[in-house]
């Protein structure tokens, strides 16, 4: 009965590579998030997307590229992996409206690039 | 004891001691704010908010006080407990459907 749910959890990947991070909620919402956690614990919206349209794109290489299949799900393709792409990504939902409400996170996805 | 929630400083406390945790907001056209708590190897957490109309709110064990003069945010725990040991961020809502984070707040709690 997961609310938010990443997978992987955990991936190790080398420099060039291309990978994809899968979410999905449960909980209806119809705006979900993709932030960067950094070493030092920062961190950052990538993207927001509400009702499948892409409505926050901050400034990230276009190497990344987050897709929406359905409300419910918000995947994130990284391509050609570098060094600095090695952080926690997490992915968050929430029941939309300008003020961005209650945000529900997922358990993160560790990625580490070599 | 209290810190200021810049470079991810450390708050170390006693059991059942209060804790006020601080943060400063950025943009003066924030109308919510959210408190979220992370515990080592999960996401955020929710644990309090609060839109700009109020300048407290209490929940159990915790209380925000929001001063907008100042931009200002504070979360006090009350009878501080092993369990609330993690890392606190403020966060922002500046109504881009997005939130703006703070650095954080590591928060240890001595037994």
């Amino acid at each position: 009965d997961t609310a938010v749910s990443q997978t992987p959890k955990y991936l190790v990947t080398q420099m060039g590579n291309d990978k994809s991070i899968k979410c999905e909620q449960n909980l209806g919402h119809d705006t979900m998030y993709w932030y960067k956690q950094d070493s030092k614990k920062f961190l950052k919206i990538m993207f927001s997307y509400n009702n499948k349209e892409l409505i926050i794109n901050e400034t990230v290489p276009n190497r990344f590229s987050p897709k929406s299949p359905d409300k419910a799900h918000l995947n994130l393709h990284i391509n050609s992996l570098e060094l600095g792409d090695s952080a926690v990504y997490f992915c968050a939902s929430s029941q939309g409206g300008g003020t961005g409400g209650e945000q529900y996170f997922g358990p993160g996805t560790r990625l580490t690039v070599t | 004891g209290e810190s200021v929630g810049l470079h991810l400083p450390t708050l170390s406390v006693q059991e059942g001691d209060n804790s006020i945790i601080n943060c400063a907001y950025s943009n003066s056209a924030s109308d919510y704010f959210i408190w979220y708590k992370q515990e080592s190897g999960k996401g955020p957490q929710f644990i309090i908010d609060i839109r700009s109309n109020m300048d407290k709110r209490q929940g159990q064990r915790v209380t925000v006080l929001l001063n907008k003069t100042v931009k200002h945010l504070s979360l006090q725990i009350a009878a501080t407990q092993p369990g609330d040991s993690a890392v606190y961020f403020c966060a922002e809502n500046t109504g881009r459907r997005a939130l703006t984070f703070g650095s954080g707040t590591r928060l240890q709690v001595q037994p």
